[in-house]
């Protein structure tokens, strides 16, 4: 059991370039959310979805988008990168079943645009 | 607009005394409470949490309490162990509808526990 797991590890884009970040979980949860965290602020989340099929944006959406074409997996999409991305993302899952606060974290992708 | 404020960046204990982190909310709608730990390099695990029909939940050496009129929780770990240093997030949710499951995190507050 894996849990979830996040590639790449480490990224650095040039201005305009575009990349996906990976997600997958194996503890078949409905909920995934995407967070980044900013030096010395706390996690902001990006997007997040219910299930297969359903997304939503969260309180920093500009930039990304994202997907859920299954249950395990949940890509963040970002297109014409910029310095204000420059972050560490983190993927999360939690289970509609028990306590959908209680979130599950990947180990992050450190990002750098320059 | 910062709805979930730690306004202490860090905190430096000794081994076997007690830690006591601290966190504010502004928005009155918060009605569940989590703290989460992370280590450097690692994603955050859930520590604990608190619902606000309750004023403290207790697991093990850490407690929480809820001061629901004052919009101010902690988390007291006692006693302190060398292995609880790390980055401590307080976060908060709002009950069901759009905001189940979505948490506003606070900025973290380091803590550091000497031998």
């Amino acid at each position: 059991n894996a849990g979830v797991t996040q590639t790449p590890k480490f990224r650095i884009l040039k201005i305009g370039q575009s990349m996906t970040l990976q997600c997958t979980q194996d503890m078949n949860h409905n909920y995934m959310y995407w967070y980044r965290q900013d030096p010395g602020m706390g996690l902001k989340l990006i997007y997040y979805s219910v299930g297969a099929g359903i997304t939503d944006k969260g309180e920093v959406p500009n930039g990304y988008n994202v997907s859920r074409s299954t249950t395990e997996d949940f890509p963040l999409r970002l297109e014409l990168a910029a310095p204000s991305q420059t972050s560490v993302y983190f993927c999360a899952s939690s289970s509609h079943d028990g306590n959908p606060y209680e979130q599950y974290f990947g180990p992050g992708t450190r990002l750098t645009v320059t | 607009d910062q709805q979930v404020k730690q306004n202490s960046p860090s905190l430096s204990v000794q081994e076997g005394r007690i830690s006591i982190l601290n966190c504010d909310y502004t928005n009155s709608m918060f009605d569940y409470f989590l703290w989460y730990k992370k280590y450097p390099a690692e994603g955050p695990t859930f520590l604990i949490s608190i619902s606000s029909i309750k004023d403290k939940n207790e697991d093990g050496r850490f407690t929480v309490f809820l001061n629901k009129s004052a919009k101010h929780l902690s988390l007291h770990i006692v006693p302190s162990q060398p292995g609880d240093s790390a980055v401590y997030f307080c976060a908060a949710s709002g009950a069901g509808g759009t905001s189940y499951g979505k948490l506003t995190f606070g900025q973290g507050t380091i803590l550091t526990v000497h031998p």
